[in-house]
Order: structure tokens, then C-alpha cells, then sequence
């Protein structure tokens, strides 16, 4: 069965570098998102992306996150300048339409990004 | 705006035990109700939904009720395997979430055998 690849498992940075975190959604699948999770909070909302743009954002989602999809393949989640409270699970997902009520959100294994 | 609340964990239980994971919401208008697993290791998967008041939604074993009167959707399983421990997530979406997820905390569940 397809699924959402993300790479790499665990990263760890010095607080003030940049970061990127790579996702390769299923192939088909048109909607892309990218959540976190620090540990022991929920799970948190930060972006959909659509047609090469943001589609919905969160306030988390601010100037120090951007999102790209360089090629027909990936989808990346950059943090231009990490912060120690950056430290988080950030999961990837992607589905063929809008929204989780007209096709299920299919996500990947998660980055571990651990800000020092 | 848009919230779920899950019961405090982790559970731990015995083979064969009932199972019940208190999940509550709150929304605006009429959203979709959903459980989602995460087995260790992976991804989150999408284990049931129910999108409408009184919907059921079922799926290996495990079963939710959308009740609007209490905006509850809590899990259940009657008879839990060494193989259902995972972490499970409520989540919603509609509202003022259409288009994205809002997730609960999570729940740990251990079974022993």
C-alpha cells in the first residue's frame, strides 16, 4: 500500500540554524499537510498546501516557517531560524481531496526534531 | 474554536479486557468525528469516523458513536488484543476546523497479555 514517507526520523539542531524536513506524499494525492507534536500536548495543526500554495495555516505557522514543494515528489517544511520550543514530532500527510471528511488523511512516521 | 478532549492515560489492561476512551468535543455547527491509531513506530492511521449525529462508525473491533446531546465519540472495543497497544487520537474536523484536523492529547494504550 502507498504511504507518506518522511526523512530524516530524528534531527537534531542548534537553536538559531535552519531546518528542513522532507516528506514524499503518495503519489496521486493532491492536498498536503504538516503537523507537530510536542511532547505530551496534542497534536497541532500548521499548514495545508494546494496547486503549489498555502492553503490554511495556523498562528503557529509564523514568518520563521515556510513550505515547499520543490519537485513533482517532495514536500518540504523549513524553520528558518530554530527555536528550543521547536523541539517536536512534525508529521507529514497527504490526501487526494480537501478536507478529512471527503478522503482520509494519510500520514507519515514523523520527524523527531530536537532543537539543543 | 474547535476542541477535543480525551481521557487522561495511559491505559493499561489485561488480554480480553473492555476497552472504553473517553473522547468530547467542542464545535461549532456539525463536524465529522474521527479515531485515529498510531502503533509504535508509525504513522497515524485513520481507524473509524462517523459523520453525523448517531453515526456508528466500526472498524477492527472498535466502535464510536457520534452523540451530539453529550458531543461524545468515545472508542470501544470489548474484547482488547496484546496487538491493539498504540497511542489513539480524536480528532474533528468541520466547524471552524473544515479542511483541517483538530486533535485531542492522545491516549496510550498497554495491553499485557
Amino acid at each position: 500500500e502507498p504511504e507518506v514517507t518522511q526523512t530524516p526520523s530524528h534531527q537534531v539542531t542548534q537553536m538559531g540554524q535552519e531546518v528542513i524536513l522532507r516528506c514524499v506524499p503518495i503519489s496521486n494525492h493532491l492536498y498536503f499537510y504538516w503537523y507537530r507534536q510536542i511532547l505530551g500536548q496534542k497534536v497541532e495543526f500548521l499548514v495545508s498546501f494546494y496547486n503549489n500554495e498555502i492553503s490554511e495555516k495556523s498562528e503557529i505557522f509564523d514568518d520563521q516557517f515556510s513550505v515547499e514543494r520543490p519537485d513533482g515528489s517532495n514536500f518540504t517544511l523549513k524553520i528558518r531560524s530554530t527555536k528550543l520550543e521547536d523541539s517536536a514530532m512534525y508529521f507529514c500527510a497527504s490526501s487526494e481531496a480537501r478536507g478529512a471528511l471527503n478522503s482520509p488523511l494519510h500520514f507519515g512516521n514523523g520527524t523527531r526534531l530536537t532543537v539543543t | 474554536g474547535d476542541s477535543v478532549t480525551q481521557m487522561e492515560g495511559p491505559v493499561t489492561l489485561s488480554e480480553e479486557a473492555f476497552l472504553t476512551i473517553n473522547c468530547t468535543y467542542t464545535a461549532t455547527g456539525y463536524p465529522s468525528l474521527f479515531w485515529y491509531v498510531q502503533y509504535p513506530g508509525e504513522g497515524l492511521q485513520l481507524l473509524l469516523k462517523a459523520t453525523k449525529a448517531d453515526d456508528k462508525g466500526s472498524n477492527k473491533g472498535f466502535e464510536a458513536t457520534y452523540r451530539k446531546e453529550t458531543t461524545s465519540f468515545h472508542l470501544e472495543k470489548g474484547s482488547v488484543q496484546v496487538s491493539d497497544s498504540a497511542v489513539y487520537f480524536c480528532a474533528l474536523t468541520g466547524g471552524t476546523s473544515y479542511g483541517k484536523l483538530t486533535f485531542g492529547q492522545g491516549t496510550i494504550l498497554t495491553v499485557h497479555p
